[in-house]
């Protein structure tokens, strides 16, 4: 079964902590997200990447960087973590040009504290 | 710009009662449209698509009809379970990049 696989399912930091969050995809797709939601906002896209070491800012990525070293793996960083990244973030990949949808991993539930 | 408006829930039906989603986009050119659900604790999943005007997406008993002329892909099930309880999110992807834009969610519970 393809899946997207996100490391931690809930995990709880402390203001000021470096974050990294893990997203690794068994199906070969060559495009990756990485999305925050929040109650009353949806989803809302922080990085993407469509290629190794490839990576594109989306519509709130102050706070945030990425990485993608391997095909399968993407992920994201929260540099100095504060209380208003508490989230839900979500990792997503897709084929070619996406027109079979996104893939979504289970989520991360991420605390700051 | 590219976007999406979906109906404000939280939504909710009796079981058996029908279902209604309402959704509306704004997009340059022809984008193919989505509905997810989110289950409780998971991610989103994909439910249904389509791809371009007046195709039908349709799965589980949930469907939806890419309407251009009114900008619509609105979510209809006849008949809704209980274990249809979620949050539902209509999407749209431009016809230039991959990136996926998501409407905010409408959460429908359903009560036996």
């Amino acid at each position: 079964d393809v899946k997207v696989t996100q490391s931690s399912r809930y995990l709880v930091k402390r203001t000021g902590e470096k974050v990294f969050l893990e997203c690794v995809q068994d199906m070969d797709h060559e495009n990756m997200f990485w999305y925050r939601q929040d109650p009353g906002l949806g989803l809302r896209l922080i990085y993407f990447s469509y290629d190794v070491k490839m990576k594109e800012k989306g519509d709130i990525p102050e706070g945030y960087s990425v990485s993608r070293e391997k095909k399968e793996r993407f992920s994201l960083i929260l540099e100095s973590a504060s209380t208003n990244q508490t989230s839900m973030y979500l990792c997503a990949s897709s084929l070619g040009r996406g027109l079979g949808g996104y893939t979504f991993g289970s989520g991360t539930r991420l605390t700051v504290v | 710009g590219n976007s999406v408006t979906q109906m404000e829930g939280p939504v909710t039906l009796s079981e058996e009662a029908f279902l209604t989603i309402n959704c509306t986009y704004t997009a340059t050119g022809y984008p193919s449209l989505f509905w997810y659900v989110q289950y409780p604790g998971e991610g989103l999943q994909l439910l249904l698509k389509a791809t371009k005007a007046d195709d039908k997406g349709s799965n589980k008993g949930f469907e939806a009809t890419y309407r251009k002329e009114t900008t619509s892909f609105h979510l209809e099930k006849g008949s809704v379970q209980v274990s249809d309880s979620a949050v539902y999110f209509c999407a749209l992807k431009a016809n230039t990049g991959n990136q996926f834009y998501f409407g905010t969610g409408t959460s429908l519970t359903v009560i036996p």
